[in-house]
């Protein structure tokens, strides 16, 4: 079946390391998306790559990196910097760099915990 | 970029329509309204979207107005397993952008 992979479902780090979460999809998307979900908040856009070696920043992009080396794979790092970094991340993709009538894809999400 | 306003949150008694309102007044003309719900610590399940046309599937139906600037999305016979938060969301044309609003919690009640 096509979909959406998020690995790992929980992950725990300890403060000052980075951490690396994984983002697979088989749907043959054009587009993929990391957001960020705060308990009881919105979800918020932190990249996006709408083809393959190249991305843009979302609205809070700064403490995270990503790369698209590969049209079904887009890695969020999470750095040091992130000075906030416990959250539940949640990865999307969609058919086509851009126009809007298609709908969007979303994973199970990753629940980060930085100790 | 549109931004989405929707109330925090709404009750509903099962069985009965739930009516879910949005004001997307800065929305543009080739802008797409989404809806999405999303279930405690899983991630959002598409509902269904349009440009200008009311629409319908299987699960919802979505009105629109005729200005685009508001829309409500319906759900014909709400069960508790619809108790969920509700996002209407702009999807920003070329770029394809999802923005998230912080969406209406909606109850579903026995």
């Amino acid at each position: 079946d096509g979909g959406i992979t998020q690995s790992p479902k929980y992950l725990f780090r300890k403060e000052g390391q980075n951490v690396t979460l994984s983002c697979e999809q088989n749907l043959n998307h054009d587009a993929m998306y990391w957001y960020r979900q705060d308990p009881g908040q919105g979800l918020r856009l932190i990249y996006y790559s709408q083809i393959v070696n190249d991305f843009q920043k979302g609205d809070i992009a700064e403490g995270y990196s990503v790369s698209r080396e590969k049209k079904e794979s887009f890695p969020l790092t999470v750095t040091s910097a992130q000075k906030n970094p416990t959250a539940f991340y949640l990865c999307a993709s969609t058919m086509g760099q851009g126009g809007g009538s298609t709908e969007a894809f979303f994973g199970q999400g990753t629940r980060l915990t930085v100790v | 970029d549109a931004k989405t306003t929707q109330p925090t949150s709404m009750d509903c008694a099962e069985g009965r329509a739930a009516n879910l309102p949005c004001n997307h007044s800065t929305i543009s003309g080739n802008e797409y309204v989404y809806w999405y719900r999303q279930i405690h610590s899983q991630g959002p399940q598409y509902i269904i979207h349009g440009l200008k046309n009311n629409e319908t599937n299987e699960m919802a139906s979505l009105i629109i107005t005729e200005d685009r600037k508001s829309s409500t999305l319906i759900l014909p016979h709400a069960t508790l397993r619809d108790t969920a938060v509700y996002y209407c969301i702009v999807r920003v044309a070329w770029t394809g952008k999802l923005i998230f609003g912080q969406g209406t919690t909606l109850q579903v009640k026995p």
